[in-house]
């Protein structure tokens, strides 16, 4: 089973609420990931999670706020976002520590759209 | 730091026919992955390919095959015998030994034309 889900699919949220988009594995893998994707562009990284501890964060504004409650459960906290958050959100995991990099497996995303 | 260069934006191709897909790296590791996504408008990133940098042989997965040219940096996915459902954005990606943080090349739009 390679299945990542995101939860929701969609979201409009106004610029003053706060909301949370949701990523489950259960691929026993120790590594995920919350990339932000405009449209026609490639996925950006934002933050990595390996072993449930941050272990990376590019320098992402603080209104995004991550947090992995277990090794199967991946969080992104919204709050007071910008109209030019708008994007397609995708999370990931892999196995963090194989040899010469390891495959990402990508849920299906979450559209956010703010107003 | 590690760049990925796809400089097709787009791609056209018959069905039934092979289409190749360009991709070059650079990076100063000696340890590396390198991956093949294919996005379909739905959005959702399906893993498509995997080669390592220390793989003797080309990595193939079923139509897909991976012409990894370590010298020249160049990691092309071979789609082969094409079909209207291969139409998609595909992106070349690549990370590093014991590091997660894997970076993308700006995509090639592939369109199979019927």
């Amino acid at each position: 089973d390679t299945e990542v889900t995101q939860t929701p699919k969609h979201l409009v949220m106004g610029m003053t609420n706060k909301k949370s988009l949701k990523c489950e594995q259960h691929m026993g893998h120790r590594a995920m990931y919350w990339y932000k994707q405009k449209a026609k562009k490639p996925p950006e990284l934002m933050f990595v999670y390996s072993y449930e501890k941050l272990s990376i964060n590019e320098s992402v504004p603080s209104r995004f706020s991550p947090e992995c409650p277990n090794s199967s459960l991946l969080n992104l906290h919204l709050h007071a976002l910008q109209p030019e958050d708008s994007a397609l959100y995708l999370c990931a995991s892999s196995q963090p520590d194989r040899d010469q990099g390891s495959e990402q497996y990508f849920g299906p995303g979450t559209r956010l759209t703010v107003t | 730091a590690q760049k990925i260069t796809q400089t097709q934006p787009g791609m056209f191709v018959q069905e039934k026919e092979a289409v190749t897909l360009d991709c070059t790296y650079d990076t100063s590791d000696p340890s590396y992955g390198l991956f093949w996504y294919k996005q379909p408008s739905s959005g959702e990133m399906i893993f498509l390919i995997y080669q390592g940098s220390y793989d003797q042989q080309n990595a193939t997965e079923g139509r897909y095959s991976l012409n990894f040219q370590k010298a020249r940096k160049s990691a092309n996915l071979v789609i082969s015998a094409s079909q209207l459902g291969d139409s998609a954005m595909y992106f070349c990606a690549m990370n590093r030994y014991n590091n997660n943080d894997m970076r993308f090349g700006a995509g090639t739009r592939l369109t199979v034309k019927p």
